[in-house]
């Protein structure tokens, strides 16, 4: 079973600047999950879809993030303008009426 | 606020002793628990979880103990090999675990051969 992948691995862009990233879940997982890791900190849940449906989108700075999950499979997460606290990881995640969500490996965003 | 606390950033432990990672959370309405493991550029891997009405739970080496009442929970590994050292992050649920997960800080487990 091929795993959560994500693309690209690595992204450096200025302030300012625009981004975004791609993510395919598991074959046959509803739910998808977009999370910012911080380093030194825990991931953070930005969005959460159920199939293509915004499930919870609290957590997501509205102003310069927005996602989208078309068709209920692929999605993308971009960031439009950037700013320096932005610089994290991005992972995406997906689960199916599992006791766990499997995670991608991940963007390392660098913001200059 | 930080509703789930791993307060010890790191932990070294000699190859084929006993790895004990502990994991506090504030928030009652916390359902279910769930470690995971996390190798450098890589994404986390779901380890263990256990739910709000077990107060254990085991799987090969690993082992999580919830303590409701302490609201602490527990992961231990036994025994312990050079391929568990990476950071282990702790996760809540206020659901089955399809929920939003609320992640600690991670402790870096470190296997001395």
């Amino acid at each position: 079973e091929a795993g959560v992948a994500q693309s690209p691995r690595y992204k450096i862009i200025e302030k300012r600047q625009s981004v975004a990233f791609w993510c395919n879940p598991i074959s046959g997982h509803a739910t998808l999950y977009w999370y910012q890791q911080i380093l030194g900190q825990g991931p953070k849940l930005l969005i959460q879809f159920q199939n293509n449906g915004v499930v919870d989108d609290s957590q997501l700075p509205k102003d310069r993030f927005s996602a989208e999950r078309l068709k209920g499979v692929d999605s993308t997460l971009k960031i439009q303008p950037a700013k320096l606290e932005d610089s994290a990881v991005y992972l995406c995640a997906s689960s199916f009426d599992s006791p766990g969500q499997y995670f991608g490996p991940g963007t390392r965003l660098t913001v200059t | 606020d930080q509703q789930v606390k791993q307060n010890s950033p790191s932990l070294s432990v000699q190859e084929g002793r006993i790895s004990i990672l502990n994991c506090d959370y504030t928030n009652s309405m916390f359902d279910y628990f769930l470690w995971y493991k996390k190798y450098p550029a890589e994404g986390p891997t779901f380890l263990i979880s256990i739910s709000s009405i077990k107060d254990k739970n085991e799987d090969g080496r690993f082992t999580v103990f919830l303590n409701k009442s302490a609201k602490h929970l527990s992961l231990h590994i036994v025994p312990s090999q050079p391929g568990d050292s990476a950071v282990y992050f702790c996760a809540a649920s206020l659901g089955f675990g399809n929920e939003k997960l609320t992640f600690g800080t991670g402790t870096r487990l470190t296997i001395i051969p």
